[in-house]
């Protein structure tokens, strides 16, 4: 089956620097990869997602970058500010028949400092 | 206006004694996920209904069920929690269509095992 891993598990960084976050993917037939970011007590919500036809896909300050043939895609935020702050998972799938199944990465910790 | 709804968002039970998470969903979708997530660790798919259809995953243990009785409505029930159960449960919903994957998930329920 489908292993994300993600990496870092922490990130500090002040406020106005960028930050990645980096995942990769064990299964090469995986062809949507989300980004969710969670707030402290909240639910996950989707704020990015590319699918395996593109190679990059922008957002305001947040991007998405896909590699295939790596089997990595990565999330950047340009200008992070302190409400930036939250854990982000990454996730990936393949949609077999009419569902997915989203696995998850481990998760990053973002810590924005003002 | 909150889509996906999980009640209770705390529950609290005793070890052995059986227990049933709720979730509801005002958005038509035809796919209801239930994730479990331990602290600092990723959301981990214990099963999902394509419409009444229902799969579990390899790895959910017997003591983890299922019931959704409508397309509005999933209930998780563990029969016999364990404090290693101790988690917060998320349940979430995406519709059939592949070009419309995203996952949206309830606020969650913490349960904590005494």
């Amino acid at each position: 089956g489908e292993n994300v891993e993600q990496h870092p598990s922490t990130l500090s960084v002040q406020e106005g620097d960028s930050a990645v976050i980096k995942c990769t993917y064990s299964d090469s037939a995986s062809n949507y990869f989300p980004w969710y970011k969670q707030e402290l007590g909240k639910r996950p919500q989707l704020i990015i997602d590319i699918r395996s036809n593109v190679g990059e896909k922008k957002d305001q300050r947040i991007a998405v970058t896909l590699n295939k043939t790596a089997k990595h895609f990565s999330l950047h935020i340009t200008e992070t500010q302190p409400e930036d702050s939250a854990v982000y998972f990454c996730a990936a799938s393949r949609n077999g028949g009419a569902t997915n199944k989203l696995i998850f990465g481990t998760g990053t910790l973002l810590a924005v400092q003002p | 206006d909150a889509m996906v709804i999980q009640n209770p968002r705390y529950q609290v039970t005793q070890f052995g004694k059986p227990v049933t998470l709720s979730c509801s969903q005002t958005l038509n979708h035809n796919v209801m996920y239930w994730y479990q997530q331990k602290s600092s660790q990723a959301p981990k798919l214990l099963f999902h209904y394509y419409d009444k259809d229902f799969n579990n995953e390899a790895d959910t243990p017997d003591n983890f069920q299922s019931r959704r009785p409508n397309t509005s409505f999933c209930f998780l029930d563990i029969r016999s929690p364990g404090l290693g159960d101790a988690a917060m449960y998320l349940c979430a919903t995406s519709r059939r269509r592949q070009a419309n994957t995203e996952a949206f998930f309830g606020q969650g329920t913490r349960l904590t095992v005494v």
